[in-house]
Parts: structure tokens; sequence; C-alpha cells
């Protein structure tokens, strides 16, 4: 099993361009989850997906577009980079269900820099 | 936005020392609290999944408590070691109309020098 997988790992934008952040997962897991990691702020959610089918907005969720396309894809979307999303970001995954209580399993990171 | 705080933000102790930290999260629509550990250029990994008040976790030299009343969890490491050097974080899973969604503090931050 690869778990989470990210692509790119590693990507240059200058303002204004958009482009689309891959996450993958083959452990079956319902939810899913997209994170961004500044210095000092932790990681803060952006968009998640309970559930294939459903999406909802996350603390930062300004700036950006997801899409559950099936039980094993999330994608995040930035339609109009700026220099204030330059971070790393992270996608995790989770089995859940009723009553489960289950932990994230997170990908490797994708290094955003917007300039 | 869940307020979810940990303290302190940084922590220099020496081999062999025991250490604690605090997590302190919202007392209301409580469904979990997670514990991770995420070391430099990785990715963060699970150490706990607490969802009872009074539950109490161990993990080798690594345990944890939570109280759910008063919105607080400790984790605690004994005889730390440098490879236990990474930053900590913990995250409320949030129960009723925002189940699903979780929460992560700025973290602690751990040294432990040799």
């Amino acid at each position: 099993n690869a778990g989470v997988t990210q692509t790119p790992k590693f990507q240059v934008l200058k303002t204004g361009q958009s482009m689309t952040l891959q996450c993958a997962q083959d452990m079956n897991h319902n939810s899913m989850y997209w994170y961004r990691q500044d210095p000092g702020m932790g990681l803060r959610l952006i968009y998640y997906s309970a559930s294939e089918g459903t999406t909802d907005k996350g603390e930062v969720p300004n700036g950006y577009n997801v899409s559950r396309l099936n039980k094993r894809e999330f994608s995040l979307r930035l339609e109009s980079a700026a220099p204030s999303q330059t971070s790393v970001y992270f996608c995790a995954s989770r089995l859940s269900g009723l009553s489960s209580y289950n932990e994230q399993f997170f990908g490797p990171g994708t290094r955003l820099t917007v300039l | 936005i869940l307020n979810v705080e940990q303290s302190p933000q940084s922590l220099h102790v020496q081999e062999g020392d025991s250490t604690n930290f605090t997590c302190s999260f919202p007392s209301s629509n409580f469904y979990a609290l997670h514990w991770y550990r995420w070391e430099t250029a990785k990715s963060p990994e699970a150490l706990f999944v607490m969802t009872l008040n009074g539950d109490e976790k161990k993990k080798g030299r690594i345990s944890a408590t939570l109280n759910t009343k008063e919105g607080y969890s400790y984790l605690y490491i004994k005889g730390s070691q440098p490879e236990d050097s990474a930053t900590y974080l913990c995250a409320f899973f949030a129960g009723g109309t925002s189940y699903g969604k979780l929460t992560f503090g700025q973290g602690t931050i751990l040294t432990v020098h040799p």
C-alpha cells in the first residue's frame, strides 16, 4: 500500500497562475483533508470531505476550491495564486464511520512557492 | 473558529529528563482528541486517539491523559531521549454538526539535548 500520495512534491507559481494539487489514498478511507502548514501556525484546515460526495470549509478556505473526485481522490485547486498561499500543503485521510475513533494518515506534503 | 491551544510553544530538555505539555480545547461538542508526533522533514504520525473523560493511553515512554469536562489533555514523556525531539501536535475532533472536522493546536517543539 502506498498510503496517502500527493503530487507534485514541489511547485513554483507566479502570482495569478492556477494549479491543482492532487491527493490519493489507497486505504479505503472515507474522510479526506487538506491542510496548510506555515511557520508558527501549526496545521490549519483548508477543506475537508467527511465522506465521498461531501465537502466542507475548514478554518482558511478563501482562495481555494476542492473536488472529491471519488473515494480515493481529493484535489485542491488554487484559481489565482497569491504570495500569501506560499506554504507546505498536506493531505490526510481517515477511516471514519459511526463510532469510529481512527487517526489521520498524512501524505508527504507539497511545498508551494508563489512569486 | 475552534480554539485549540498548546503550551509551551517550545521546550529544551536534557537526555533523561521527564517532561510534559498541555493541550486545551473546547469542552463542548467533543468527539475525540488526537495526539501526533511530527519529525522534521517527515509527515505527522498518530500517537494516540482519546475519547473518554479520564482516558489514559501509553506507548512506551509516552503517555497521555484526557479531561473532557475541563477541556485539557496532558502528554508525558518519561526519560526523554534525543530521538524524541519533534513537534507534538494535538487535534480536536468535533462532533455534532461539525463531525469530521479536525482542528490542530500550533504544536509544542521538543528538543532533547544529549
